[in-house]
């Protein structure tokens, strides 16, 4: 019965590079959340997604980032051509159910290092 | 100036000992609070999640606390243990979703 599952773990790139984050949610959970955490600050909203419907991407940047839900398959947050100021940790997020009571699980995140 | 401010920044606690750390949000409008663990290199777990119309809640050793008219909340920690170590955050929910506000966490450090 995993939780949700991020890869990878850690993604190295330069600038000019693709970044693309993976997010498996919970089995049966079909809401997907993008969180970002830079360094020292507390994590933000990025895109909210269910099953191959973007519901709110209003924390996404409007200019490279681009993010997706397919009916088969996992998340794919989408960064490209990455700058350092991209460098943090991307945390994905899902639930059951839509509602504002209803618990979110994360991931473990995926730390993108742009060198 | 951050919507949720949590006090202290960091905190070091001996094994067994108490400890209550606090919550100050100006995030409006508001439908739940939610406090979370986040261990180092993990993601955060939740630990209690308050509506408006709740002003504690308890899970195990962690009692949560919410004061909706001044805004206020706080998370005690009973009888701490070496695995509590880690960054306890407050979050709120305004609505309309899950577009949570995070606060920036309080680190907490507990030793022998």
């Amino acid at each position: 019965n995993a939780g949700v599952m991020q890869n990878p773990r850690h993604l190295v790139r330069r600038r000019g590079q693709e970044a693309r984050l993976r997010c498996s949610p919970v089995k049966g959970h079909s809401h997907v959340y993008w969180y970002r955490q830079l360094p020292e600050e507390g994590l933000k909203f990025m895109v909210y997604l269910q099953k191959e419907n973007i519901i709110d991407e209003s924390g996404m940047p409007k200019e490279r980032f681009s993010a997706e839900f397919p009916k088969e398959g996992p998340s794919i947050l989408r960064i490209q051509q990455v700058v350092r100021g991209d460098s943090a940790a991307y945390f994905c997020a899902s639930s059951s159910l839509v509602g504002d009571n209803e618990k979110l699980f994360f991931g473990s995140g995926t730390q993108l290092s742009v060198l | 100036k951050n919507q949720v401010e949590q006090s202290p920044q960091s905190l070091i606690i001996l094994e067994g000992k108490n400890c209550t750390l606090q919550c100050n949000y100006t995030v409006s409008p508001f439908s739940n609070l939610r406090w979370y663990k986040q261990d180092t290199g993990r993601g955060p777990v939740s630990l209690t999640i308050m509506t408006f119309s709740e002003n504690t809640k308890s899970n195990g050793r962690y009692t949560a606390t919410l004061d909706a008219d001044t805004k206020q909340s706080s998370l005690h920690i009973t009888a701490s243990q070496l695995s509590d170590s880690a960054s306890y955050i407050c979050v709120v929910n305004p609505g309309g979703g899950n577009k949570l506000t995070f606060g920036t966490g309080t680190q907490l450090k507990v030793e022998l």
